[in-house]
């Protein structure tokens, strides 16, 4: 069965450096997300991303934030400077397109630490 | 803006049944999913409801009322290995062409032996 995969699994930072969490979606969705969730809290929506450019973003989504398909396979997400906050498990997910919109499907996570 | 709201956890034995309740409030609608998540990994769909009343797939069923904001996912004859969180979550009608889905507060059910 097709699947989302992302790496790396797990990242420790040091606060204020360069992240990038690497993300291949199912091959023929449309529709590309991130979400995080911090430990033992809610899934959180970050961004989404159609048609090669953000279709909405979150207010967690600052200017600390960016989102790139550089290649037409891969979706990245960068965070520019990180913090302490910035701490968390980070899903990228992927849907089709129309008949199955309400149905997004989840890579296992990238762990980010930062300290 | 969207909530939804879930019992932050259930506790039940193998082969009993338990429901998990999720009340929303949305400024628009579009149905209820439910989301399996173990021990911290990906989020796995379970099923959606459009609209109201049951739907069965296998052990699961789901729940929805639109006229009370209220759905339920049902689990029978559970087994330890559905020890996990439990994600109610809707699509943000503002969510423009894609899928944002907002998700609950979450349920973590723990299947006793």
């Amino acid at each position: 069965e097709p699947e989302v995969t992302q790496t790396p699994s797990h990242q420790v930072t040091q606060m204020g450096q360069e992240v990038i969490l690497r993300c291949v979606p199912i091959s023929n969705h449309l529709y590309f997300y991130w979400y995080r969730q911090i430990l033992g809290q809610k899934v959180e929506f970050l961004v989404s991303f159609y048609n090669n450019e953000i279709s909405e973003k979150s207010e967690i989504f600052d200017d600390q934030f960016s989102v790139e398909r550089p290649d037409g396979s891969n979706f990245t997400l960068k965070i520019r400077s990180t913090k302490l906050e910035d701490s968390a498990m980070y899903f990228c997910a992927s849907s089709a397109p129309d008949q199955d919109r309400n149905t997004i499907y989840f890579g296992e996570g990238s762990w980010l630490t930062v300290v | 803006g969207q909530s939804l709201e879930q019992p932050s956890e259930v506790t039940a034995v193998e082969g009993a049944i338990v429901q998990i309740n999720c009340t929303y409030q949305t400024s628009g609608f579009y149905g209820l999913s439910w989301y399996q998540q173990h021990d911290g990994g990906a989020p796995t769909f379970l099923s959606y409801n459009a609209l109201d009343g049951l739907e069965e797939t296998g052990r699961f069923s789901s729940f929805l009322s639109r006229s009370d904001s209220y759905g339920y996912l049902l689990l029978q004859e559970l087994q330890m290995k559905d020890s996990a969180s439990y994600f109610c979550a809707v699509r943000d009608p503002n969510g423009g062409a894609t899928n944002k889905l907002i998700f609950g507060t979450g349920t973590l059910l723990a299947v006793q032996p």
